[in-house]
């Protein structure tokens, strides 16, 4: 298998635009998870689908922040309208929960940075 | 709620030597732990978890962990160091919901530094 798949790697973007990151999970996983990760704060969860659906979007920083999840095999993260403070790394992380056997797997990121 | 405390945010340690990363946690309910690395400008890799069964978790590359419940811990060691381990490394804990995978709480991260 491919592995989690995340596009862009990079996205440099002007303050104010739209972005939005992409996410494949690993075929037959049936959670995924988007994650930030900044030299200030570490390693945050932001939101994350058990089969699709978001379980829990606790950890959006703000209403502008958007995840879906359409169908098992495809997620975006959208920030609109993006700001200098959004730049960070983003990943993408999936798992097949079953029983105690479970390990997230996660993608290489992508790095937005916000001018 | 869960929390997962790493002491040092940088360890330094000459190769061949013993490698310890303190990772403290807490946990309102059972927790399920994990050790991640990650190199520069990757993703994150799992090392080792625990998931109730056995205390001393091995994991890969010669890392082990041992879960101590008395003590709220799950250190990383290595037995010897080798140059190829410098990297980042994530103490995390979730717990598990009824309905499926919870999500990761990691701790700060640790940069293991080895020194020729």
């Amino acid at each position: 298998d491919a592995g989690v798949i995340q596009s862009p790697r990079h996205e440099v973007t002007e303050m104010g635009q739209e972005v939005t990151l992409r996410c494949k999970p690993i075929s037959g996983h049936n959670s995924l998870f988007w994650y930030r990760q900044t030299m200030m704060r570490g390693l945050e969860l932001l939101i994350y689908f058990n089969n699709n659906v978001p379980i829990d979007d606790s950890g959006m920083p703000e209403d502008r922040f958007s995840a879906k999840m359409p169908n098992a095999s495809f997620s975006t993260l959208k920030i609109q309208p993006s700001e200098p403070r959004d730049s960070a790394v983003y990943f993408c992380a999936s798992s097949l929960w079953e029983s105690e056997n479970t390990e997230a797997f996660f993608g290489q990121g992508t790095r937005l940075t916000v001018v | 709620a869960q929390s997962v405390t790493q002491l040092g945010s940088h360890v330094s340690v000459s190769e061949g030597a013993l490698v310890l990363l303190r990772c403290n946690y807490s946990s309102s309910v059972p927790p399920y732990l994990f050790w991640y690395v990650q190199y520069p400008n990757q993703g994150l890799q799992l090392l080792l978890k625990y998931t109730s069964a056995a205390t001393l978790v091995k994991g890969i590359n010669d890392f082990e962990a041992e879960f101590k419940k008395s003590e709220t811990s799950f250190h990383l060691t290595k037995p010897s160091a080798h140059m190829s381990d410098a990297a980042e490394y994530f103490c995390a804990v979730s717990a598990r919901s009824g309905g499926g995978a919870d999500g990761l709480t990691f701790g700060k991260g640790t940069h293991l530094i080895i020194q020729p």
